[in-house]
């Protein structure tokens, strides 16, 4: 079955840090893949996604881009804020599947000021 | 537009008692899920439902029944609770084939003791 193997944190930068969350997934047909984020005590809500293969999704200074050939859809930005600390997930979904999701199990991030 | 809007946000239950989570979505959404999550294992699927009327089993429904009789709910049963159900449950939904992004729920907080 389809699976995301992402991470493990926890990561502890200083702002202005390069950060990257690797992501990597198996699935057997052609997968969505996700980055969403969880700050403390709220909901998740997405980062970012890419639908095919090369696309390359951004948003809040953050990109990942999907890579078909070394099944892995890592996360990267430039330059963090104390903003930025929350949980990572890597996800990914599938219409074969009913387009549920299947996530790593989360990296914690931690800017320090 | 309240989006997807969970009760109760916390609940603390006896071993044996029943209760039931209500998830409601206001955007029209044909697809909700019930996830469940806990430390260092991401979040994991329950149940699913893929429009009015219709459920399916995820990765660990034993001890979960749910029903989805309006298409803007979707509620999620324990039956008789267990210390093993004590985790932070989280409703999403998704539009549909053509647009898969998933909009999650702020969580349930819930305490078997």
């Amino acid at each position: 079955g389809d699976s995301v193997t992402q991470m493990e944190g926890p990561v502890t930068l200083s702002e202005e840090a390069f950060l990257t969350i690797n992501c990597t997934y198996t699935a057997t047909g052609y997968p969505s893949l996700f980055w969403y984020v969880q700050y403390p005590g709220e909901g998740l809500q997405l980062l970012l996604k890419a639908t095919k293969a090369d696309d390359k999704g951004s948003n809040k200074g953050f990109e990942a881009t999907y890579r078909k050939e070394t099944t892995s859809f890592h996360l990267e930005k430039g330059s963090v804020q104390v903003s930025d600390s929350a949980v990572y997930f890597c996800a990914l979904s599938d219409r074969l599947n009913d387009y549920k999701l299947s996530f790593g199990a989360g990296t914690t991030v931690t800017v320090r000021a | 537009n309240a989006g997807v809007t969970q009760t109760p946000k916390f609940r603390v239950l006896k071993t044996g008692q029943s209760m039931t989570l209500l998830c409601a979505q206001d955007m029209n959404h044909e697809y909700m899920y019930w996830y469940r999550q806990d430390p260092g294992m991401g979040l994991r699927l329950i149940h699913y439902s893929v429009g009015e009327g219709t459920t399916a089993k995820g990765e660990v429904p034993d001890g979960y029944n749910v029903s989805r009789l309006k298409k803007q709910n979707f509620l999620l049963g324990l039956e008789s609770a267990a210390p093993s159900q004590t985790s932070v449950y989280f409703c999403a939904s998704i539009p549909g084939p053509m647009n898969t992004e998933a909009f999650f729920g702020q969580g349930t907080r819930l305490t078997v003791v």
